[in-house]
């Protein structure tokens, strides 16, 4: 079955400090990746998507991410995080056929002190 | 607001008893998901619908689980015979459903239910 695995599911942070989330997922076919944030008392919401073309996708406020196909590897960085970027992020994959479902990591909460 | 839309937000039940939420998608998006989040955990996939039909379920939609969405626009998920492990929050996702799943999920903001 197809998985998600996010390796940090607490990571504290001194503003300015760089950041890296890593994902891995498991599945042999082609994927389409996403990560999404849960700010506190909102929904989910997309920071960035990666369907075909540059590995290197830019997001929303700063963050981007990589996709390593070798590597089933689709960690997120951003140079320099923000006390408003706390937050629990989530890694997610979809599969390109057979079912169109959205398989999620376990989340990463980040908490950045000012 | 145009996005999903989930009601109730919040919903206290007593065990044993039967609850239903409702889900509004974005209009015209024709994917429907449902997903259940317990505290610590990502959204976990219960069930989807393309329009109107009802494409996948999960193992963990039980017997007592039933989703509809009878016109392909609004869906409803009931659940019978309430069981405390059913606490949780229920997230509404819906899609565009563009070919080959090229799309993202935008979710609405949940029903927390909590079963006493």
């Amino acid at each position: 079955a197809q998985s998600v695995s996010q390796h940090n599911h607490h990571v504290i942070l001194s503003e300015a400090a760089s950041l890296e989330l890593g994902c891995n997922y498991s599945y042999g076919g082609t994927v389409n990746l996403f990560w999404y944030v849960q700010y506190p008392g909102q929904h989910l919401q997309l920071l960035l998507k990666y369907f075909s073309g540059d590995p290197l996708v830019k997001g929303i406020k700063g963050f981007e991410a990589e996709f390593i196909k070798s590597k089933f590897s689709f960690n997120l960085r951003k140079p320099s995080v923000q006390w408003s970027d706390t937050a629990e992020y989530f890694c997610a994959v979809s599969l390109t056929s057979g079912t169109y479902k959205y398989i999620f990591g376990t989340g990463t909460r980040l908490k950045v002190l000012a | 607001d145009t996005g999903v839309s989930q009601n109730p937000r919040h919903k206290i039940t007593k065990r044993g008893q039967n609850v239903t939420f409702r889900c509004d998608p974005i209009s015209e998006h024709n994917r429907l998901y449902w997903y259940r989040q317990t505290l610590g955990q990502g959204p976990e996939f219960l069930t989807y619908f393309q329009n109107e039909a009802q494409l996948e379920k999960s193992r963990l939609l039980s017997d007592r689980f039933s989703a509809e969405r009878p016109k392909g626009s609004f869906s409803t998920l009931e659940i019978q015979r309430t069981e405390q492990g059913d606490s949780a929050m229920y997230l509404c996702a819906s899609s565009p459903g563009q070919a080959r799943g090229w799309a993202e999920a935008f979710f609405g903001q949940g029903t927390r239910l909590t079963v006493v």
